[in-house]
C-alpha cells in the first residue's frame, strides 16, 4: 500500500517557468490537499478538494492551480515560478467523515525557484 | 477563518522530564484537533487527536486536553526520551477536510 506519493522529491525552477507537482493516493481517500512548509509558518494550506470534480482555495492560493479529475490524483499547477514559491510542498488526503479521518502526507516536494 | 497559535517555539527538556506544548484557536465551530510529529527531512505524522466532544486523550506518554471554553488545547510528552526530539505542529479544523496549522514546536530533549 503506497498511502500518498508526491513528485518529483526535488526541483529546481527558473523564473516564470511552469510545472505541476504531482499527487497520487491509493486509500480511496475524498478529501486532498496541499501545503506549504516554510521556515517559523508551519504549514499553510493552499488548495484542496473534497471530492472528484470539486476544488476550493486555502489560506495562500494566488500562483497555484489544482484540479481533482480523479479520485485518486490531486496534481498543483505552478503558472509562472516566482522565487516567493521556494518552499517544501506537501500533499495530504484522508476519509471525510467522523470516523478514521487521520490526514496522511506525502513525502513532500522541495521546490527552489531561482 | 481558523487561527491557530502555537506556543512555545522552541523548548528544551531534560531526558526523562515532561514537555508540554499549547494552542489556542479562534474559530468556536472548530471540531478536530490533531497533532503532528515531524522528523527533520520527513513528512508530518499524527501521533494524537481529539474531537471537541472529549476533554482530554492519551496514548502510553503522550495526552492532549482541549478547553473548548478557553479554546485552547495542549500536548503533554511525559518521560521524554532522544527519539522525541521532533517539531510539532498542533491544527484545528471543523470536520477535517481542510486543517489550519499552527507554526511549529521545535522539541530537544537532551541526555
Amino acid at each position: 500500500n503506497a498511502g500518498v506519493t508526491q513528485t518529483p522529491k526535488f526541483q529546481v525552477l527558473k523564473t516564470g517557468q511552469s510545472m505541476t507537482l504531482q499527487c497520487a493516493q491509493d486509500m480511496n481517500h475524498e478529501y486532498m490537499s496541499w501545503y506549504r512548509q516554510d521556515p517559523g509558518m508551519g504549514l499553510r494550506l493552499i488548495h484542496y478538494s473534497v471530492g472528484a470534480g470539486i476544488t476550493d482555495q486555502g489560506e495562500v492560493p494566488n500562483g497555484y492551480n489544482v484540479s481533482r479529475s480523479t479520485t485518486e490524483d490531486f496534481p498543483l499547477r505552478l503558472l509562472s515560478a516566482a522565487p516567493s514559491q521556494t518552499s517544501v510542498y506537501f500533499c495530504a488526503s484522508s476519509f471525510a467523515g467522523q470516523g478514521e479521518t487521520e490526514a496522511f502526507f506525502g513525502q513532500g516536494t522541495r521546490l527552489t525557484v531561482v | 477563518g481558523e487561527n491557530v497559535e502555537q506556543h512555545p517555539s522552541t523548548l528544551s527538556v531534560q531526558e526523562g522530564d515532561s514537555a508540554v506544548i499549547k494552542c489556542t484557536y479562534s474559530d468556536s465551530a472548530s471540531n478536530y484537533f490533531p497533532w503532528y510529529k515531524q522528523e527533520l527531512g520527513k513528512r508530518p505524522q499524527l501521533i494524537i487527536d481529539i474531537r471537541s466532544n472529549v476533554g482530554e486523550k492519551k496514548d502510553q506518554r503522550i495526552a492532549v486536553t482541549l478547553n473548548k471554553t478557553a479554546k485552547h488545547f495542549s500536548l503533554h510528552i511525559t518521560e521524554t526520551q532522544p527519539e522525541d526530539s521532533a517539531v510539532y505542529f498542533c491544527a484545528a479544523s471543523h470536520g477535517n477536510e481542510k486543517l489550519t496549522f499552527g507554526t511549529g514546536t521545535r522539541l530537544t530533549i537532551i541526555p
